[in-house]
């Protein structure tokens, strides 16, 4: 069945060093979002695209995140140089159509920690 | 500004008893709300949604409901089950079409 997919599942890393993680939305959908849940915070947005586009990136410190959709089956959240306060798991999901009132998929999840 | 919360962080029931976990918004122009489900390990799963012009709307043992008069939404679960175990999320979406989650309760099902 469709689902989103996320890789890799769990990342291990130390401070400074770059960090990559990697999105497959469900086919067909056109809209992309990047979470991240921490205890503190719970669960925040930081950016979406739609097709392809980014729409919203507010939620992302820009300093050091950056995210983009190379195509329109991979997107991809990039944390340089990383720290530890980064450590937490990142969610990708996707929805099919605007966004707006359609079911968003989530992926498994990455689950971040930098040291 | 905009926050959705939770009354409840942790709620234990029996197993085949009713469930009910509620979650209060502040912004009263939303119009859509959304129940998330997400168990250990995993992403947050849709339940069941609800738009400003309906005070209620059922799904498969699962009953949410609206009161726009106090900004309250609640999710209800018939016979709760082992399975339904995990953390249940509110969701409101934003004037932006973004979605605003709450901070979770967590359901605990004695069996």
């Amino acid at each position: 069945d469709a689902r989103v997919t996320q890789t890799p599942r769990h990342k291990v890393t130390e401070m400074g060093q770059e960090v990559t993680m990697r999105c497959q939305p469900i086919l067909g959908h056109n809209t992309v979002f990047w979470y991240r849940q921490t205890m503190m915070q719970g669960l925040e947005l930081l950016a979406y695209f739609r097709n392809r586009a980014p729409l919203d990136d507010s939620g992302m410190p820009k300093d050091r995140f950056s995210a983009e959709m190379p195509d329109a089956t991979l997107a991809t959240l990039k944390i340089q140089p990383s720290e530890p306060r980064d450590s937490a798991v990142y969610f990708c999901a996707s929805a099919r159509n605007s966004g707006r009132r359609d079911e968003q998929f989530f992926g498994p999840g990455t689950r971040l920690t930098v040291l | 500004g905009e926050s959705v919360g939770l009354h409840l962080p942790t709620l234990s029931v029996q197993e085949g008893d009713n469930s009910i976990i509620n979650c209060a918004y502040s912004n009263s122009a939303s119009d859509y709300f959304i129940w998330y489900k997400q168990e250990s390990g995993k992403g947050p799963q849709f339940i069941i949604d609800i738009r400003s012009n309906m005070d209620k709307r059922q799904g498969q043992r699962v009953t949410v409901l609206l009161n726009k008069t106090v900004k309250h939404l609640s999710l209800q679960i018939a016979a709760t089950q082992p399975g339904d175990s995990a953390v249940y999320f509110c969701a409101e979406e934003d004037s932006s079409y973004k979605l605003i989650f709450g901070s979770g309760t967590r359901l605990l099902v004695r069996p």
